[in-house]
């Protein structure tokens, strides 16, 4: 089972900030089969990379995903007040089962 | 649009037995796998099982081997799971949610909520 550990656990920015969330994977995560997803209290998990790096329909620009291997980065350039939530990175393609890192919480400073 | 609404969740018994569906519409069902995701009460998400596109094959995670079984009915553009000997530690809100391509989850459902107590 490939496990994903996410850092920080919680991260305090403000408005206008830039967040990097990290996730690393205990092996090689095949062809970058990493996703994020973005999750609020009460709604249902949004898609925002696919592929380590793809940003899914309709996500902001200032979302963006990098890395390979066992290294993957979330980066959100300019933090608007819609973007304070639980982010979680998740493996799959032909690796089970399919695991999700533990969320990094990000809030309003 | 596509939506995916579960139902069927509720309140059972350790060793009671429940079954959860999950409505498709706004895309072809029978064109994609779909899975199942739960979440427990102040946890994080965790996979809990797949079903190819046409039924043939599902893969489930070792918690729910043996007692869930993840089925679809492509007819009715429905996804099952049926669990079976619940336990406390299956307490959860459900999700289904579509399988695209290699497997990211594109689309999901609001969750429906499973609490197992005595």
């Amino acid at each position: 089972e490939i496990v994903l550990t996410q850092s920080p656990g919680t991260l305090s920015l403000s408005p206008g900030d830039r967040a990097t969330l990290s996730c690393r994977a205990s092996q090689s995560v095949s062809s970058s089969n990493l996703a994020w997803y973005q999750h609020k209290p009460g709604q249902a998990p949004r898609l925002l990379i696919y592929g380590a790096s793809s940003r899914a329909t309709g996500i902001p620009d200032r979302f963006s995903g990098s890395g390979s291997g066992t290294d993957f980065t979330l980066t959100i350039s300019r933090l608007e007040p819609e973007d304070f939530a639980v982010y979680y990175c998740h493996q799959y393609g032909i690796s089970f089962p399919k695991t999700f890192g533990q969320g990094t919480k990000l809030d309003i400073k | 649009q596509v939506q995916l609404v579960e139902s069927g969740g509720g309140v059972v018994q350790p060793g009671g037995s429940l079954t959860l569906s999950c409505a498709v519409s706004g895309f072809t069902f029978s064109s994609h796998g779909m899975d199942w995701v739960r979440q427990a009460p102040g946890k994080g998400l965790e996979w809990v099982a797949l079903i190819w596109y046409d039924g043939s094959q599902s893969m489930y995670a070792d918690s729910v081997k043996g007692r869930f079984t993840i089925s679809r009915d492509n007819s009715r553009s429905t996804l099952f799971l049926e669990m079976n000997s619940l336990r406390v530690e299956d307490t959860a809100l459900y999700y289904c949610a579509r399988h695209y391509l290699s497997g990211w989850n594109d689309h999901w459902g609001q969750g429906t909520p499973v609490s197992v107590s005595s």
